[in-house]
């Protein structure tokens, strides 16, 4: 199984702040097709997941230009150039490579 | 409205069975593979299978603590997948969310809003 690693677990950012969360897979994530199958998620506090970004680094509908995914391989960060308070949540990085798809452990984002 | 609409939770005893229903509304599921995710209470997330769609065979994959127990279907001219649960352990407890997968982003794109399934005597 393909382990997913964060870092770190808990991120408290001042608003305004940017923030960087970081996502290390056990195997590349880059299949055949080109494609590298590394996506973020946020679930919001009583809410179910939503995604953030898909395919590394493309933002999904709807998410602000303010969330950014880079990286490649098996390392990858999710950035916020600047925390608002509607960011808090916890963020998972999750590999859709091969099943069973893995989910990091977490990073729980709270405002200062 | 696009939505996912997960419902047949409720408590079980040690090694009961339950299942799982999973309608979607707003856009044809049938497109889609559907998967399942679970989330134990103050936990993170644990994917516990997908099925894919029909141009896909309706390919079935399961995390290895539920393989043996549990079996994904669907029915699309229902719009509606299922989660069967059999044998079912305490440590199965947990929030059940299903969610679209898109194989055009690699992502799942739609989820419900969960279905809390509780093992206990």
């Amino acid at each position: 199984d393909i382990v997913m690693t964060q870092s770190p677990l808990s991120l408290p950012v001042t608003p305004g702040e940017p923030a960087s969360i970081s996502c290390r897979s056990s195997q590349s994530l880059l299949h055949s097709n080109g494609n590298t199958y590394l996506n973020w998620y946020l679930q919001k506090p009583g809410q179910s997941p939503q995604v953030l970004i898909y395919l590394g680094s493309n933002r999904a509908s709807g998410v602000p230009d303010r969330f950014s995914g880079s990286g490649s391989g098996t390392d990858f960060r999710l950035k916020i150039s600047r925390v608002e308070a509607e960011d808090v949540g916890v963020y998972y990085c999750m590999q859709g490579l091969q099943t069973p798809f893995t989910f990091g452990q977490g990073t729980r984002l709270e405002i200062k | 409205e696009v939505q996912l609409v997960e419902s047949g939770g409720g408590l079980v005893q040690p090694g009961g069975s339950l299942k799982l229903s999973c309608a979607a509304s707003g856009f044809t599921l049938s497109g889609s593979g559907i998967s399942w995710v679970r989330q134990s209470s103050g936990k993170g997330l644990e994917w516990v299978g997908r099925i894919r769609n029909k141009a896909n065979s309706y390919a079935t994959a399961y995390a290895a603590s539920v393989t043996g127990r549990f079996t994904l279907s669907r029915d699309d001219s229902q719009n509606t997948a299922y989660l069967q649960m059999n044998s079912l352990k305490t440590e199965d407890t947990a929030i059940y969310y299903c969610s679209s997968y898109n194989y055009a982003s690699g992502s799942f794109h739609y989820w419900g809003q969960g279905t809390l399934v509780t093992v206990s005597s």
